[in-house]
Order: structure tokens, then C-alpha cells, then sequence
């Protein structure tokens, strides 16, 4: 059964502590993204990875970091340094070259 | 700046009735765009899909058109469903690029 997993599906951190968001894939696709989703608003692309060990920033990578060691696995670290990091995070794949993405279910982190 | 712009941050229509969701975009490299349908705490669902070449995508009760002069394209549902109740996002990408860029989304409501 193919898909996209995230692991936890509710967060919770204290304010200055770094936090790893998972995102796991299934489905052999090539492209992963990060997206952070706040009420009312759109999504908004964290960053990207097109193949193993490359990543881009997205529109608003500021505070945070990621890794691409495996094709499976694109986690994300939320660090002290966002300043806004409560939210509702979004991993999504996709096969290289097409622009249909497909989402996780999504783990909404939140920061006291 | 929006590139992506969905103006209507709700619409309600009755069982059986069509749903007509409206998205305008300012970027005119934009030569791909997509619906996402979200329900909520769960990851968005790709439903439907047209190229710039196009003006016209049909799939079942999903209908999208694109009209470049006007940078404007909708999404047409027929007959609407009360399970069709979510939000829906509008997403654009723009040639080999792999960002998609996100609409803020439509509350569509079907009332039984």
C-alpha cells in the first residue's frame, strides 16, 4: 500500500527547543517537499529536494533545515530560530518531472 | 505579491447544484494548474489537473477551465455532493520548475 507517512500527527514543543518532523515515502518518487500551512492562508514551500543528498530553499526557509540521505525519507527540523513555528506542516512527493504532488496526512506542531 | 489568487474564501450551494470555484493568476509563465481538495487536519488530495495547451479538463463530476487572455481558470463540480465539502486550493508551476505555487483556498459547502 503506497503512500506518504508523518509521524507524529500532533506535536508539541516547548519555545527554544529544535524539533524533527518525519516524512516517509513509499512510493519511489524522485522529488520531496516541505510545505507549512497557516489558518487562512495557502501553502507555503518550505523546501524541496529533486534527488538524493540535494535539497533548495522554498519560499520561507528561514529556521529551518533538512536532509535527503535516502530517497525515502526527506525530515525536517524545525530550530529556536523560526519565529512562527506553529503550524500545520505538509510533506508531499512527487516523480520527477511531473507537478501532480502527493501529500502526507500532515503534523500539526505546536510551539509554547 | 499573490501570484496564485482565490478570492472567495467561501461559497455554500445546495445538493445537486453546481459548484463553481474561481482562481486568477498574475504569472503568465504559469503553464500548469492543479486542484487539491482538503479536508480538515488531513494532507490535500490532487483531483484535477490542465495544461496551458488546454482550455478545457473533464474527469467525472470535475470539470476545469482555463482561460489564458484572462490569466482565470474554475473548477466546476456537477451535481454537487455533500461529501464534496472541504476546502479547495488552486496551484500553478511554471515550466521544468518543481514549485507549485498555492491559491489560499475556497471553503466550498454543500448543504444536504
Amino acid at each position: 500500500d503506497g503512500g506518504i507517512t508523518q509521524s507524529p500527527k500532533y506535536l508539541f514543543r516547548k519555545e527554544g527547543q529544535n524539533v524533527t518532523l518525519s516524512c516517509e515515502q513509499n512510493l519511489n518518487h524522485d522529488a520531496m517537499y516541505w510545505y507549512r500551512q497557516d489558518p487562512g492562508q495557502g501553502l507555503r514551500l518550505i523546501y524541496y529536494s529533486q534527488i538524493v543528498n540535494d535539497f533548495q530553499k522554498g519560499d520561507i526557509a528561514e529556521g529551518y533545515s533538512v536532509s535527503r540521505e535516502k530517497k525515502e525519507s526527506f525530515p525536517l527540523t524545525v530550530t529556536s530560530a523560526q519565529k512562527n513555528p506553529t503550524a500545520f506542516y505538509l510533506c508531499a512527493s512527487s516523480i520527477q518531472g511531473a507537478d501532480e504532488q502527493y501529500f502526507g496526512p500532515g503534523t500539526r506542531l505546536t510551539v509554547t | 505579491d499573490q501570484q496564485v489568487k482565490q478570492n472567495s474564501p467561501s461559497l455554500s450551494v445546495q445538493e445537486g447544484r453546481i459548484s463553481i470555484l474561481n482562481c486568477d493568476y498574475t504569472n503568465s509563465m504559469f503553464d500548469y494548474f492543479l486542484w487539491y481538495k482538503k479536508y480538515p487536519a488531513e494532507g490535500p488530495t490532487f483531483l484535477i489537473s490542465i495544461s496551458s495547451i488546454k482550455d478545457k479538463n473533464e474527469d467525472g463530476r470535475f470539470t476545469v477551465f482555463l482561460n489564458k487572455s484572462a490569466k482565470h481558470l474554475s473548477l466546476h463540480i456537477v451535481p454537487s455532493q455533500p461529501g464534496d465539502s472541504a476546502v479547495y486550493f488552486c496551484a500553478a508551476s511554471e515550466g521544468s520548475n518543481y514549485k507549485l505555487t498555492f491559491g489560499k483556498g475556497t471553503l466550498l459547502t454543500v448543504n444536504p
